[in-house]
């Protein structure tokens, strides 16, 4: 396990409201991943962060926001939620120069 | 654009048979693969990683197989348990260290 915890684990918002998502992980790796899982679609990547303030996007980063001001946390931001935006949300970490990525427990966010 | 596939999307099986999970992809220019299981509400827990220059790799029950000319992996779970039921995830890694994510297959084994 790489430390990672994510907050809140639930969360019920309403439609137009933001939203902000925290992974806070204690093993100093470097990069730092956000994944949406849907049924009928997997796991896909949201953004991702390569250091402290260096971040890209990802396959479906519209509506999505991320920062990441220290190594050990990475923030998501919702501008305005939308009810396609309910979803469970991980985060991932990955050492520099490793191959496996590390998961998080998920946080679950219903847009209503 | 690389895409993942895993058919069968769920499968069912009596304990003690042997689990033979199946994971595709259309881009053979990867640098790995990872096998991921995941039970249900929870986060995904690594179970093996193949580099693009291995054939398989071993831990335990579990062996992965990886044919990168054809697109393919294996995962063989050896004397299925109850406790293995959870559903499996495939994922490559290709340029800029990004996974892409197969559907997952569900696995039941009944006592």
């Amino acid at each position: 396990d790489a430390g990672i915890t994510q907050s809140p684990r639930h969360k019920v918002t309403e439609t137009g409201t933001p939203v902000t998502l925290r992974c806070h992980q204690t093993e100093n790796h470097r990069y730092m991943y956000w994944y949406r899982q849907d049924p009928g679609h997997g796991l896909r990547l949201i953004h991702y962060s390569y250091g402290v303030k260096d971040t890209d996007k990802g396959e479906v980063s519209d509506g999505y926001s991320v920062s990441r001001s220290k190594t050990e946390d990475f923030l998501l931001t919702l501008e305005s939620a939308t009810s396609s935006q309910t979803s469970v949300y991980f985060c991932a970490t990955k050492l520099a120069g490793g191959d496996e990525q590390y998961f998080g427990p998920g946080t679950r966010l219903t847009v209503t | 654009k690389q895409e993942v596939t895993q058919i069968p999307a769920a499968l069912s099986v009596p304990e003690g048979e042997n689990l033979v999970l199946n994971c595709s992809f259309t881009d053979s220019a990867i640098y790995n693969l990872q096998w991921f299981r995941q039970d249900p509400g929870k986060g995904l827990t690594s179970l093996l990683l193949i580099q693009s220059s291995q054939r398989e790799q071993t831990s335990g029950r579990l062996n992965a197989s990886l044919d990168k000319s054809s697109g393919r992996s294996t995962l063989y779970i050896a004397a299925s348990q109850p406790g293995d039921s959870a559903t499996y995830l495939c994922a490559v890694v290709a340029a800029g260290n990004k996974l892409t994510f197969g559907g997952g297959t569900r696995v039941l084994v009944k006592p």
